[in-house]
């Protein structure tokens, strides 16, 4: 167990909708990372939040939007579904300020779009 | 840039067999290196990581990468395997140094089968 976790374990939705998944870090961890997988791209990262603040931006979609919130816990909005927004969507923690760079991993939030 | 192939998408050992997973890394600045692993329907979990300190690095479960400055690369392996070993494993790299610590940049990983 990371200590990482997110909600919810499953999603199934239709294309057009919204939903949100929701990510809590471990404890004391000020960083939260989103990251998706798919099978034709991979592992991306989307986007990063340090201490309720974006501080770096990867290959995320207009139509995807991420906060931190003062508890720290973060949430990703997936917005105007498409079928390739089917995909794994994990979220990591990490004690950035330390200057451990490793990260844990939430167990992921399976997102399917019929 | 950084960036991480790994060569062989999949790889078939026998139980007891070395394990060698290859990881090729480019990056403009000292990485930092990670080697992940995947169990079916569940998370990542960190298997080793190398930060500008000794060279050879152990990690849980009998694994080691040397990370090779020379030659771009980190390989993972074992000296020997078991059938608990068959995953998908990952290499990734992270930018030392700067602003951005945030970024993993992930390889398209290798899946291990081990055979009885």
């Amino acid at each position: 167990d990371s200590g990482v976790t997110q909600t919810p374990k499953h999603l199934i939705t239709a294309t057009g909708q919204r939903v949100t998944l929701r990510c809590s870090p471990r404890s004391g961890d000020l960083s939260v990372y989103w990251y998706q997988q798919s099978l034709d791209q991979g592992l991306q990262f989307l986007i990063q939040y340090y201490n309720g603040e974006e501080r770096a931006k990867g290959n995320i979609l207009e139509r995807f939007s991420a906060q931190q919130f003062p508890d720290l816990h973060s949430e990703l909005n997936l917005s105007s579904l498409e079928l390739g927004d089917s995909a794994l969507y994990f979220c990591a923690s990490s004690d950035w300020t330390s200057g451990d760079l490793e990260q844990f991993f939430g167990p992921g939030t399976r997102l399917t779009v019929l | 840039a950084q960036s991480v192939t790994q060569l062989g998408s999949h790889v078939s050992v026998s139980e007891g067999a070395l394990v060698l997973l290859r990881c090729n890394y480019s990056s403009s600045v000292p990485p930092y290196l990670f080697w992940y692993v995947q169990y079916p329907n569940q998370g990542l979990q960190l298997l080793l990581k190398y930060t500008s300190a000794a060279t050879l690095v152990k990690g849980i479960n009998d694994f080691e990468a040397e990370f090779k400055k020379s030659e771009t690369s980190f390989h993972l392996t074992k000296p020997s395997a078991h059938m608990s070993d068959a995953a998908e494993y990952f290499c990734a790299v992270n930018r030392a140094g700067g602003t951005s610590y945030g970024k993993l940049t992930f390889g398209q990983g290798t899946i291990l089968t081990v055979h009885p």
